[in-house]
């Protein structure tokens, strides 16, 4: 059975561009949850889509966004990069919440 | 925002030795609480995942305890092995939906 797989595994971005991240959970899996892990943080929810519906949400900025379509992939969105967005950047997918299945991650760069 | 605190942040061991570190987390609201394992240059792996006030899980030689009570969990590595080397991540819930609230983690780092 494949794993979770993120795509790219690696991006390098400038100040005030966007981004999209993408994520393929395991097959009959549709809950999608993001995480960031920047340097001296530890892993820090973004949110939570199960069946096409954000039904979780952290502590982060309208410039975080994010979507899941009928097959369960999902993709982040971040609008008007910051030095700070730069972090790793992980997926998890569960059949409904619940354990968690981590993807190797995107690591996002800004220059 | 829930406090979830390990302790310690880092810590060395000699191969063949035993260890354990805890996981402690506000008693209220909770629902179940996640140990993880996460090497370098790997995903974070699913070890256990506790709900019961005086759960106990093991797998192979690692194992992990809770008490919900008072707001803790220990995870034990017995006969520690380089391969154990890795960051061990506690993470709650207060849900069955898919939140979880992460500590900082403990690295741990096992020295032949």
């Amino acid at each position: 059975k494949a794993g979770v797989t993120q795509t790219p595994r690696y991006l390098i971005k400038t100040r005030g561009q966007q981004v999209t991240l993408s994520c393929s959970p395991i097959s009959g899996h549709r809950s999608v949850s993001w995480y960031q892990q920047t340097p001296g943080q530890g892993l820090q929810f973004l949110f939570e889509y199960f069946s096409e519906t954000q039904r979780n949400k952290g502590n982060f900025p309208g410039r975080f966004s994010g979507r899941q379509f009928s097959n369960s992939r999902s993709e982040m969105n971040v609008s008007t990069l910051e030095l700070g967005d730069s972090a790793l950047y992980l997926c998890a997918s569960s059949p409904d919440g619940q354990p968690q299945h981590f993807g190797d991650g995107t690591r996002l760069s800004i220059l | 925002i829930l406090n979830v605190e390990q302790s310690p942040q880092s810590l060395h061991v000699q191969e063949g030795d035993s260890t354990n570190f805890t996981c402690s987390f506000p008693s209220s609201n909770f629902y179940a609480l996640h140990w993880y394992r996460w090497e370098t240059a790997k995903s974070p792996e699913a070890l256990f995942v506790m709900t019961l006030n005086g759960d106990e899980k093991k797998k192979g030689r690692i194992s992990a305890t809770l008490n919900t009570k008072e707001g803790y969990s220990y995870l034990y590595i017995k006969g520690s092995q380089p391969e154990d080397s890795a960051t061990y991540l506690c993470a709650l819930t207060t849900d069955s939906w898919g939140k979880l609230q992460f500590g900082a983690g403990t690295q741990v780092v096992v020295t032949p």
